[in-house]
């Protein structure tokens, strides 16, 4: 299965609505589709869980949602703290998971 | 605390082994998947593949298949990926971490480990 992220990059001031989507070759369902956010130099955190349950500890202004081929990320007001690179992943075909091609947030 | 360490940076000559590891700590470690992500400089995430400390059950990514080893120590609650024969194209950061579930996501990850290969 491809995930194809869009966009591949955006600019962005703090304050900011911004949204991430990411498209699969083929239905996923609803429980399958993960969001992290990777800062430069460190490794990637686990922000949405299956589509849209938010891990602890995760702020409320990110949120997730979708089903089938098509999931969106939300970031509500951006704040300084999220500015990074945000991947997809389905795992709806494991061993044959796989990971969009990362979106990058920038001031 | 959940935790996950992985060992030091290598520099290595290409078609030389390697084995790099994982220890889990604050954790029943048996009982969650552990799975190997790659990070190729300046590239995205790569799913290599992963283990299941229990029963050493493990599922490799078709495209590391043959290319590598996943195992376990469940005596010091560690995951290792291995190579017989590493090429430059094997340099990369790689990552461990845990799933709380098949197909779930990572939850816990490891700070990465980077390889890098060179003559």
């Amino acid at each position: 299965i491809q995930m194809t992220q869009s966009p591949s990059s955006l600019s962005a001031s703090v304050g900011d609505r911004v949204t991430i989507t990411c498209r699969a070759s083929q239905d996923i369902g609803s429980r399958y589709l993960h969001w992290y956010q990777q800062k430069a130099g460190k490794a990637p955190k686990l922000l949405i869980n299956a589509a849209s349950s938010l891990q602890a500890g995760v702020p409320l202004r990110f949120r997730g949602s979708g089903s089938g081929k098509n999931f969106t990320l939300t970031i509500t007001s951006l704040q300084p703290e999220d500015f990074a690179t945000y991947y997809c992943h389905q795992s709806e075909t494991t061993p044959l998971d796989t990971f969009g091609q990362g979106t990058k947030v920038v001031i | 605390e959940v935790q996950l360490v992985q060992s030091g940076a290598e520099v290595k000559k290409p078609g030389e082994s390697l084995k790099i590891s994982c220890r889990a700590s604050g954790y029943q470690f048996l009982n969650y998947w552990i799975g190997w992500v790659r990070q190729m400089p300046g590239k995205g995430l790569e799913w290599m593949g992963i283990i299941y400390p229990s029963d050493s059950d493990t599922r490799y990514g078709p495209a590391f298949q043959g290319q590598v080893t996943i195992s376990v120590d469940k005596s010091i609650n560690t995951a290792f990926l291995q190579w017989s024969g590493l090429k430059a194209s094997d340099t990369a950061i790689y990552f461990c971490a845990r799933l709380p579930s098949l197909r779930s996501g990572f939850d816990y990850w490891g700070q990465g480990a980077l390889v890098s290969v060179s003559s």
